[in-house]
């Protein structure tokens, strides 16, 4: 059974501090690794991570991907409160048309609670 | 931008009780993906279509159906509704046919309460 595991699950911060967040997978097959932003509403995507190595970066964000060891992190520097939110990490399932069979669902983590405090 | 469009936004219906829930994909994708997330919990996969075909199915219980019409949109049907139902109801569409760098896109959800 496929599995993706977040670390922490809740973090409490003050603004400016730099966060870093884990999540490592376990999955028959792999796509990609995305991280979402979920705020009581839809999850908000960050970054849709591929190869192993390669930074991507969004302004105070980042993350990057191990396809070796099986994990990703996700960097937010000089946190705010508007940062408050749950963290996704989510692993997909190869596409159809690219000789997978299950159409690129998501095996979602169980969330980083990130609590930034002014 | 067009996004997805899920409605209703909030149900209320009582045990036993059936649901339809309604998702209309942003327009030209042809894949429509359901999730649930209940409390505090990650979201789950339920089911999928890929041009008006079940693509892909997850933990959805068989009270539960789901169809893609002809425009594209999906219905989630609920019948026999339980209090562990209570949920919230996440649809996302994608292009298969696009690039590999795309991605699916989330609705809004439907927050599904059963007394």
């Amino acid at each position: 059974e496929d599995k993706v595991v977040q670390s922490p699950l809740s973090l409490v911060v003050h603004e400016g501090d730099t966060v870093t967040l884990n999540c490592s997978y376990e999955v028959t097959n792999f796509r990609s690794l995305l991280w979402y932003k979920q705020e009581k509403k839809a999850p908000t995507f960050l970054f849709m991570l591929t190869s192993s190595g390669i930074e991507k970066k969004s302004g105070r964000l980042s993350s990057i991907l191990d396809k070796k060891e099986l994990f990703s992190i996700l960097n937010i520097t000089a946190t705010q409160t508007g940062d408050s939110a749950v963290y996704l990490c989510a692993v997909e399932a190869p596409l159809a048309n690219a000789g997978g069979t299950s159409y690129g669902k998501l095996t979602f983590g169980q969330g980083t609670i990130l609590t930034v405090h002014p | 931008a067009a996004g997805v469009i899920q409605s209703p936004r909030h149900l209320i219906k009582e045990k036993r009780e059936t649901a339809t829930l309604k998702c209309y994909p942003i327009p030209r994708h042809d894949t429509v993906y359901w999730y649930q997330q209940g409390p505090g919990q990650d979201p789950q996969f339920l089911i999928s279509f890929y041009e008006k075909m079940q693509s892909d199915k997850g933990s959805i219980p068989d009270r539960f159906s789901a169809q893609q019409f002809s425009d594209y949109h999906s219905e989630l049907n609920m019948s026999s509704l339980e209090l562990g139902d209570s949920a919230l109801y996440f649809c996302a569409s994608r292009d298969l046919g696009l690039s590999s760098t795309d991605t699916q896109y989330f609705g809004p959800g439907t927050r599904l309460t059963v007394l």
